[in-house]
Protein backbone atom coordinates (compact mmCIF):
# COMPACT_ATOMS: atom_id res chain seq x y z
CA UNK A 1 0.00 0.00 0.00
CA UNK A 2 1.64 3.38 -1.14
CA UNK A 3 1.83 5.98 1.17
CA UNK A 4 -0.44 8.67 -0.79
CA UNK A 5 -3.84 6.96 -1.98
CA UNK A 6 -4.41 7.96 -5.42
CA UNK A 7 -7.76 6.68 -7.70
CA UNK A 8 -5.99 3.45 -9.47
CA UNK A 9 -7.93 5.12 -12.63
CA UNK A 10 -9.93 8.02 -14.28
CA UNK A 11 -10.75 8.78 -17.86
CA UNK A 12 -12.45 11.28 -19.97
CA UNK A 13 -13.06 12.35 -23.70
CA UNK A 14 -10.83 14.52 -25.55
CA UNK A 15 -11.24 18.04 -25.01
CA UNK A 16 -12.90 17.31 -21.35
CA UNK A 17 -11.44 18.00 -18.12
CA UNK A 18 -10.19 15.26 -15.41
CA UNK A 19 -8.96 15.57 -11.83
CA UNK A 20 -6.63 12.95 -9.94
CA UNK A 21 -6.93 13.31 -6.09
CA UNK A 22 -3.51 12.26 -4.52
CA UNK A 23 -4.60 12.26 0.14
CA UNK A 24 -1.86 11.53 2.43
CA UNK A 25 -1.64 13.07 5.77
CA UNK A 26 -0.67 16.11 7.50
CA UNK A 27 2.99 14.38 8.06
CA UNK A 28 3.36 14.80 4.07
CA UNK A 29 0.45 16.88 1.43
CA UNK A 30 -0.74 18.48 4.41
CA UNK A 31 2.10 19.88 6.09
CA UNK A 32 4.61 20.85 3.35
CA UNK A 33 3.61 22.34 -0.20
CA UNK A 34 6.40 20.23 -1.77
CA UNK A 35 3.64 18.39 -3.75
CA UNK A 36 4.90 17.35 -7.19
CA UNK A 37 3.28 15.59 -10.42
CA UNK A 38 5.11 13.08 -12.88
CA UNK A 39 3.41 11.46 -15.98
CA UNK A 40 4.88 8.48 -17.02
CA UNK A 41 4.75 6.81 -20.04
CA UNK A 42 5.49 3.01 -19.83
CA UNK A 43 8.82 2.27 -21.13
CA UNK A 44 10.11 6.14 -20.95
CA UNK A 45 11.19 8.16 -18.35
CA UNK A 46 8.45 9.97 -15.97
CA UNK A 47 8.58 13.33 -16.46
CA UNK A 48 7.77 16.47 -14.10
CA UNK A 49 4.48 17.97 -14.64
CA UNK A 50 3.65 20.02 -11.45
CA UNK A 51 5.70 21.28 -8.54
CA UNK A 52 5.16 22.92 -5.69
CA UNK A 53 1.85 21.90 -5.36
CA UNK A 54 0.14 24.13 -8.43
CA UNK A 55 3.66 25.19 -10.31
CA UNK A 56 4.57 24.33 -13.72
CA UNK A 57 7.62 23.69 -14.97
CA UNK A 58 8.65 25.26 -18.22
CA UNK A 59 7.33 23.10 -21.38
CA UNK A 60 4.46 22.13 -19.59
CA UNK A 61 0.89 23.28 -21.42
CA UNK A 62 -1.21 24.99 -19.20
CA UNK A 63 -3.86 22.37 -19.64
CA UNK A 64 -1.87 20.86 -16.35
CA UNK A 65 -2.77 22.38 -13.21
CA UNK A 66 -2.49 21.58 -9.99
CA UNK A 67 -3.86 22.16 -6.63
CA UNK A 68 -4.02 21.61 -2.62
CA UNK A 69 -6.82 21.64 0.18
CA UNK A 70 -6.03 20.16 3.56
CA UNK A 71 -4.08 16.81 3.02
CA UNK A 72 -5.38 16.24 -0.34
CA UNK A 73 -3.55 17.20 -3.65
CA UNK A 74 -5.32 17.25 -7.21
CA UNK A 75 -3.74 17.41 -10.60
CA UNK A 76 -6.22 18.69 -13.25
CA UNK A 77 -5.96 17.47 -17.23
CA UNK A 78 -8.13 20.30 -19.64
CA UNK A 79 -8.43 20.00 -23.35
CA UNK A 80 -7.83 16.42 -22.73
CA UNK A 81 -5.68 15.15 -25.74
CA UNK A 82 -4.91 11.77 -26.81
CA UNK A 83 -0.72 12.29 -25.82
CA UNK A 84 -2.41 12.87 -21.89
CA UNK A 85 -2.96 9.04 -21.85
CA UNK A 86 -0.39 8.21 -19.61
CA UNK A 87 -0.03 6.67 -15.50
CA UNK A 88 -0.15 10.00 -13.35
CA UNK A 89 1.81 9.55 -9.69
CA UNK A 90 1.91 12.22 -7.33
CA UNK A 91 4.77 12.65 -4.61
CA UNK A 92 5.14 14.94 -1.45
CA UNK A 93 8.18 15.16 0.76
CA UNK A 94 7.28 14.06 4.32
CA UNK A 95 10.65 15.77 6.32
CA UNK A 96 13.41 14.77 8.01
CA UNK A 97 14.92 14.08 4.35
CA UNK A 98 12.09 11.30 3.07
CA UNK A 99 9.65 11.67 -0.12
CA UNK A 100 6.39 9.39 -0.39
CA UNK A 101 4.64 8.65 -3.45
CA UNK A 102 1.19 7.53 -4.54
CA UNK A 103 0.43 4.51 -6.04
CA UNK A 104 -0.74 5.84 -9.34
CA UNK A 105 -3.54 6.58 -11.40
CA UNK A 106 -4.04 5.52 -15.33
CA UNK A 107 -5.24 7.87 -17.25
CA UNK A 108 -7.36 6.91 -20.62
CA UNK A 109 -8.24 9.01 -22.91
CA UNK A 110 -11.53 7.70 -24.68
CA UNK B 1 20.19 17.89 -21.75
CA UNK B 2 20.31 15.81 -18.77
CA UNK B 3 20.40 12.09 -19.33
CA UNK B 4 20.40 9.57 -16.59
CA UNK B 5 20.81 5.66 -17.29
CA UNK B 6 20.74 3.09 -15.02
CA UNK B 7 22.85 0.08 -15.55
CA UNK B 8 23.12 -3.97 -13.63
CA UNK B 9 22.14 -7.22 -12.76
CA UNK B 10 18.59 -7.90 -14.01
CA UNK B 11 18.70 -10.73 -12.08
CA UNK B 12 20.03 -11.25 -8.26
CA UNK B 13 19.73 -14.51 -6.44
CA UNK B 14 18.02 -14.63 -2.74
CA UNK B 15 19.99 -12.94 -0.04
CA UNK B 16 22.65 -11.67 -1.95
CA UNK B 17 22.91 -7.89 -2.70
CA UNK B 18 21.65 -6.24 -6.05
CA UNK B 19 24.19 -3.59 -7.46
CA UNK B 20 22.79 -0.84 -9.91
CA UNK B 21 24.87 2.47 -11.62
CA UNK B 22 23.03 5.34 -12.81
CA UNK B 23 25.29 6.95 -15.41
CA UNK B 24 24.73 10.91 -15.80
CA UNK B 25 25.51 12.46 -19.19
CA UNK B 26 24.75 16.31 -20.52
CA UNK B 27 25.72 17.76 -16.64
CA UNK B 28 28.22 17.05 -13.98
CA UNK B 29 26.69 15.37 -10.85
CA UNK B 30 29.20 17.33 -8.71
CA UNK B 31 26.74 20.57 -9.33
CA UNK B 32 25.53 22.09 -6.38
CA UNK B 33 21.73 22.45 -5.56
CA UNK B 34 21.01 18.93 -6.75
CA UNK B 35 20.86 15.38 -5.13
CA UNK B 36 20.88 11.88 -6.99
CA UNK B 37 18.40 9.66 -5.94
CA UNK B 38 17.21 6.46 -6.23
CA UNK B 39 13.64 5.26 -6.57
CA UNK B 40 12.07 1.97 -7.35
CA UNK B 41 8.78 0.38 -8.46
CA UNK B 42 7.49 -2.82 -7.53
CA UNK B 43 5.01 -4.66 -9.82
CA UNK B 44 1.29 -3.69 -9.49
CA UNK B 45 2.57 -1.31 -7.07
CA UNK B 46 3.53 2.64 -6.41
CA UNK B 47 6.59 4.31 -6.16
CA UNK B 48 9.13 4.19 -3.40
CA UNK B 49 12.06 6.90 -2.79
CA UNK B 50 15.36 4.31 -1.74
CA UNK B 51 17.66 7.44 -1.10
CA UNK B 52 19.81 9.95 -2.40
CA UNK B 53 23.67 10.90 -2.00
CA UNK B 54 23.51 15.17 -1.89
CA UNK B 55 26.26 16.41 -4.31
CA UNK B 56 28.74 17.16 -1.27
CA UNK B 57 28.55 13.25 -0.87
CA UNK B 58 26.36 13.12 2.25
CA UNK B 59 23.43 10.26 2.15
CA UNK B 60 20.08 9.66 3.28
CA UNK B 61 17.86 6.80 2.74
CA UNK B 62 14.76 5.60 3.53
CA UNK B 63 13.81 4.69 6.98
CA UNK B 64 12.69 1.27 6.40
CA UNK B 65 15.47 0.25 3.99
CA UNK B 66 18.26 1.95 5.53
CA UNK B 67 19.75 -0.90 7.04
CA UNK B 68 20.55 -2.21 4.19
CA UNK B 69 20.92 0.52 1.61
CA UNK B 70 24.54 1.99 0.27
CA UNK B 71 24.49 4.69 -2.52
CA UNK B 72 27.81 5.84 -3.75
CA UNK B 73 29.05 8.02 -6.20
CA UNK B 74 32.34 8.27 -8.39
CA UNK B 75 32.73 11.69 -9.64
CA UNK B 76 35.26 10.50 -12.44
CA UNK B 77 32.98 8.57 -13.94
CA UNK B 78 30.18 11.09 -13.29
CA UNK B 79 27.73 8.19 -11.93
CA UNK B 80 26.29 6.93 -8.70
CA UNK B 81 25.81 3.39 -7.55
CA UNK B 82 23.02 1.60 -5.61
CA UNK B 83 23.71 -1.30 -3.34
CA UNK B 84 20.86 -2.92 -1.04
CA UNK B 85 22.11 -6.11 0.25
CA UNK B 86 19.88 -9.10 1.69
CA UNK B 87 17.52 -9.12 -1.07
CA UNK B 88 13.95 -10.72 -0.92
CA UNK B 89 11.28 -11.20 -3.41
CA UNK B 90 10.04 -8.29 -2.29
CA UNK B 91 12.62 -6.17 -3.76
CA UNK B 92 11.72 -7.38 -6.78
CA UNK B 93 11.13 -4.09 -9.12
CA UNK B 94 11.48 -1.37 -11.80
CA UNK B 95 14.66 0.60 -10.24
CA UNK B 96 14.95 4.52 -11.25
CA UNK B 97 17.63 6.83 -11.11
CA UNK B 98 16.66 10.69 -10.17
CA UNK B 99 18.06 13.98 -9.91
CA UNK B 100 16.35 15.88 -7.12
CA UNK B 101 16.29 19.91 -6.92
CA UNK B 102 17.00 20.84 -3.66
CA UNK B 103 15.14 24.12 -3.66
CA UNK B 104 12.12 23.14 -5.05
CA UNK B 105 12.30 19.13 -3.44
CA UNK B 106 11.02 17.77 -7.02
CA UNK B 107 12.89 14.45 -9.10
CA UNK B 108 13.19 16.80 -12.48
CA UNK B 109 15.25 14.10 -14.59
CA UNK B 110 14.74 10.34 -14.41
CA UNK B 111 16.18 7.78 -16.51
CA UNK B 112 14.19 5.01 -18.25
CA UNK B 113 14.24 2.24 -15.24
CA UNK B 114 15.66 -1.31 -15.25
CA UNK B 115 13.97 -4.31 -13.67
CA UNK B 116 15.65 -6.14 -11.03
CA UNK B 117 13.97 -9.66 -10.64
CA UNK B 118 15.12 -11.44 -7.33
CA UNK B 119 14.81 -15.29 -7.57
CA UNK B 120 16.51 -18.56 -6.96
Amino acid sequence: QSALTQPPSASGSPGQSVTISCTGTISDVGGYNFVSWYQHHPGKAPKLMISEVSKRPSGVPDRFSGSKSGNTASLTVSGLQAEDEADYYCSSYAGSTNWVFGGGTKLTVL
Amino acid sequence: QLQLQESGSGLVKPSQTLSLTCAVSGGSISSGGYSWSWIRQPPGKGLEWIGYIYHSGSTYYNPSLKRRVTISVDRSKNQFSLKLSSVTAADTALYYCARERDYDLVFDYWGQGTLVTVSS
